[in-house]
């Protein structure tokens, strides 16, 4: 697609429930990262794609949270038994590996994930 | 570890006032170093990047340099616009096997008119 895609745009959940978050990168991109941003921080790294695989997971905070993306393209972000620590909003960003746009992130407008 | 340290704000300005946001880096390697915006109600996008020491980078009349011997990489603009006020982010990636982004915690602009 043109930009990165991510559904739903806003999730209100209550503590202990299933969420998922979809991420559509932009066509081509191989490159595929999940992020977390809280209000009035930084975005802070969960989890990188290179293809199908998980290059590097080491932002994922515990064994709730676990990310996928089975044909290279669309990546599920999945988090079970939500806490309210939980609450923030989802990133995703694809990026190219090579050329000038290498390591240059294209960011989706985010999921807001509420955990009441 | 490898962070990204930026100036608190908010950051208050005049329209046309000059503009400076510090960034200051530590990396075990060789990073690219970058800035971000988040415009209000919009994602975050690349507002500029610059690859290597000595290397200035620059979009929309902001400008950065990468100073590798004071591992800073400062955001200044000349003259600023009501249309400027957003958060602004500091960010590096390693150049050398790192995949991740490492962002600052943000500095949020506010420009008067």
């Amino acid at each position: 697609g043109a930009g990165v895609s991510q559904t739903p745009s806003n999730k209100v959940t209550e503590k202990g429930k299933y969420v998922e978050l979809r991420c559509d990168p932009i066509s081509g991109h191989t490159a595929l990262y999940w992020y977390r941003q809280s209000l009035g921080q930084g975005p802070e790294f969960l989890i990188y794609f290179q293809g199908t695989g998980a290059a590097d997971d080491s932002g994922l905070p515990n064994d709730r949270f676990f990310a996928v993306r089975p044909e290279g393209s669309v990546s599920t972000l999945k988090i079970q038994r939500t806490e309210r620590g939980d609450s923030a909003v989802y990133l995703c960003a694809s990026s190219s590996e090579s050329g000038v746009g290498a390591n240059v992130l294209t960011f989706g407008a985010g999921s807001r994930l509420t955990v009441l | 570890g490898d962070s990204v340290t930026q100036m608190e704000g908010p950051v208050t300005l005049s329209e046309e006032a000059f503009l400076t946001i510090n960034c200051t880096y530590t990396a075990t390697g060789y990073p690219s170093l970058f800035w971000y915006v988040q415009y209000p109600g919009e994602g975050l996008q690349l507002l500029l990047k610059a690859t290597k020491a000595d290397d200035k980078g620059s979009n929309k009349g902001f400008e950065a340099t990468y100073r590798k011997e004071t591992t800073s990489f400062h955001l200044e603009k000349g003259s600023v616009q009501v249309s400027d006020s957003a958060v602004y982010f500091c960010a590096l990636i390693l150049n050398t096997g790192g995949f991740k982004t490492i962002f600052g915690a943000g500095t949020r602009l506010f420009v008067k008119a």
